[in-house]
């Protein structure tokens, strides 16, 4: 049962475009939203969060959008760049309930080609 | 201010071994929770812990999996018994008392040859 999904395994995408990178979940009482993005044999590294008290947060070239209707959030890169090539992954939790633990989706493969 | 260490970065064991994977948290924080990746998969949630305590053990398989996270010292994700399924990336993360968001190590890549 995945309370979190990224229904895209794999996305490619042109230097100076944008990335748009999506993730659905299941479970009301998240209220907290993440993304991270992992490079091979290294540890996820934050990228970017969102409060469910608000639809939209940005950061330099990233923004995370959040729909709570339609329990579906998206991470904006633009423009992209050779450099973001990376598995991103976005994770949700209950942090105003008693659970702390990160759910994480199963990540999307962005390649950015120059 | 180190980040999350993990230590080893890679380990070995054979079938029936056991495994120790250690995680020192950023200074300052208070919460540990481990996860588990495996092969095309994302990260699997573990366990959350505070010091001494056990907050949510929920994603620990039943058996030969145990964690700690003592007064002083790293917190310890321990595997009794390896199994060749056991093999995968064991990723240790933490986090401030307010949570906030979570720091992760660059995790321990265990093999069960």
């Amino acid at each position: 049962d995945q309370q979190v999904k990224q229904n895209s395994p794999s996305l490619s995408v042109q230097e100076g475009r944008i990335s748009i990178l999506n993730c659905d979940y299941t479970n009301s009482m998240f209220d907290y939203f993440l993304w991270y993005k992992k490079y091979p044999a290294e540890g996820p590294t934050f990228l970017i969060s969102i409060s469910s008290i608000k639809d939209k947060n940005e950061d330099g070239r990233f923004t995370v959008f959040l729909n709570k209707s339609a329990k579906h959030l998206s991470l904006h890169i633009v423009p992209s760049q050779p450099g973001d090539s990376a598995v991103y992954f976005c994770a949700a939790s209950d942090y105003g309930g008693s659970q702390g633990n990160l759910i994480f989706g199963k990540g999307t493969k962005l390649s950015v080609k120059p | 201010n180190a980040g999350v260490m993990q230590n080893p970065r890679h380990l070995v064991r054979r079938r029936g071994q056991e495994a120790r994977l250690r995680c020192s948290p950023m200074k300052g924080h208070s919460h540990v929770y481990w996860y588990r990746q495996l092969p095309e998969e994302g990260l699997k949630f573990m366990v959350y812990l505070q010091k001494e305590n056990i907050i949510d053990e929920s994603g620990m398989p039943k058996e030969r999996f145990s964690a700690e996270f003592p007064k002083e010292g790293p917190s310890i994700l321990r595997i009794q018994q390896v199994v060749r399924g056991d093999s995968a990336a064991y990723f240790c993360a933490s986090s401030p008392p307010d949570r906030g968001q979570a720091f992760f190590g660059q995790g321990t890549r265990l093999t069960v040859v």
